[in-house]
């Protein structure tokens, strides 16, 4: 079965530092994608950043970028620069089927202290 | 906001109720997702329709079933209603529910039962 780890339950930056998330995940498929997602207090899922696994290159958005490592099955989140804004709960997800259903890991809860 | 509306926000209920959520996926987006968050479980994937079928069934209790329009909007119906079925519902949608398509949640319902 196709499973998503979040080891670290939280997290906590300082402001204008650089955190890295980490995601593990077990798969025996070899096309794949994976995803993180930011959760805020205002509970709204928003879309962070995409990989696809074919890709070796690893994937930016801004101050988001990803570690992707394939045959480790591994998945961070390098957030720099990091702003109280960023506080929140990150996702990792995966998807891998035609149905395209994502399957979430547990969550990181992610502080930013001023 | 991702463009994808979910009603109501909040509903409460008693066990043994019926309710439905419904949802407007983005203008264009022909998939839609259901995902239910809860703090025992997750983020679990319920169901996924794609242009008026429905292409993927995740974890979804018989108790529960949804459908999808010919306007493309989505409703999830709850029936007899347990303690348990308390959640946050999410929708989300994306273009064409293609394997590794980004998807784009609402805000959710936050069902409380009673």
């Amino acid at each position: 079965a196709q499973t998503v780890t979040q080891s670290q339950p939280e997290m906590s930056v300082q402001e204008a530092e650089t955190v890295t998330l980490s995601c593990t995940y077990d798969t025996s498929e070899s096309d794949y994608y994976l995803f993180w997602y930011k959760q805020p207090p205002s509970r709204q899922m928003i879309l962070v950043i995409r990989q696809e696994a074919y890709k070796q290159q690893n994937a930016t958005e801004n101050r988001f970028s990803v570690n992707f490592q394939k045959a480790a099955k591994s998945f961070s989140l390098k957030i720099s620069d990091s702003q109280l804004g960023d506080a929140a709960m990150y996702f990792c997800a995966y998807s891998w089927e035609y149905g395209n259903k994502l399957v979430f890991g547990a969550g990181t809860i992610l502080r930013v202290k001023s | 906001d991702s463009g994808v509306t979910q009603t109501p926000k909040h509903l409460i209920t008693a066990t043994g109720q019926r309710v439905t959520l419904r949802c407007s996926p983005r203008s264009g987006d022909l998939s839609v997702y259901w995902y239910q968050q809860s703090l025992d479980q997750g983020l679990q994937f319920l169901i996924q329709y794609y242009n008026g079928e429905e292409r993927a069934k995740g974890n979804i209790l018989e108790r529960f079933s949804a459908q999808q329009f010919p306007d493309l909007h989505s409703e999830l119906n709850l029936s007899s209603l347990e303690l348990g079925d308390s959640a946050l519902y999410f929708c989300a949608s994306s273009v064409d529910g293609g394997r590794g398509d980004e998807q784009y949640f609402g805000p959710g319902t936050r069902l409380t039962v009673t």
